[in-house]
């Protein structure tokens, strides 16, 4: 399983860019990257999955690189909203034993 | 997007009594679901894989006896929680295993928060 490290906080001002950037140095060729994002008390929320190069959805950007040991994900235009632990999660190749295991996530802080 | 519920989204017991906690993929068939733990300001930590049809995997240090999961169908799996006590109280979160064309998605429940008197 690949371990993921991301910085462990970040705070960002409402309407700027923010960028969180995960390391995965072990990630193995069958692996895709996720990203969560998970609220107080609630359950983690989905953002974005992806395996290479960029992937870009409603919500967010997944930034790739050829390797694959790191990927960046950015978030346009926060508001206090954002305000969340996001998770970098590496796994999830079809196979049936494969198991997600949580890092400890970045807090990320939106300020007024 | 697929979603997964839980229910009860909270429960307060007395202590040596068992909860039981019911996850269930509402818009898709899930042959694995997750069942997760998580104190306050920590990640989440993972107790068990279950697989619909076969018992359940449990990672290490987690009582298979005391954490009963139960996998009957492709869109319910539950965890009872037995002879709960206190240090049993947490937030439990379940997720099911959304395959894809390439890959696949863990979606995850909203959650069950447990607290045991």
């Amino acid at each position: 399983l690949a371990k993921t490290t991301q910085p462990i906080s970040m705070d960002s001002y409402e309407g700027q860019e923010v960028n969180i950037t995960c390391s995965h140095n072990n990630i193995a060729t069958n692996d895709y990257i996720t990203w969560y994002q998970q609220f107080p008390s609630q359950g983690p929320r989905f953002i974005i999955q992806g395996y290479k190069t960029k992937v870009t959805n409603e919500v967010a950007s997944l930034f790739i690189p050829a390797d694959r040991k790191s990927s960046t994900l950015s978030l346009p235009r926060v508001s206090l909203s954002d305000t969340a632990v996001y998770y970098c999660l590496v796994g999830g190749s079809m196979n049936r034993d494969d198991k997600i295991i949580f890092g400890k996530g970045t807090r990320l802080h939106i300020l007024p | 997007g697929a979603v997964v519920s839980q229910h009860p989204s909270w429960v307060i017991c007395k202590s040596g009594t068992s909860v039981k906690i019911e996850c269930r993929s509402l818009d898709f068939q899930a042959t694995t679901m997750f069942w997760y733990r998580q104190f306050p300001k920590q990640s989440l930590m993972l107790m068990a894989t279950s697989n619909e049809g076969s018992k359940a995997t449990y990672e290490q240090g987690v009582e298979k006896d005391k954490f009963l999961i139960n996998h009957a169908s492709l869109t319910l799996s539950t965890l009872t929680v037995t002879s709960a006590h206190p240090e049993d109280s947490s937030f439990y979160i379940c997720s099911a295993r959304s395959m894809g064309a390439s890959t696949d998605t863990q979606y995850f429940g909203p959650g069950t928060r447990l607290t045991v008197l």
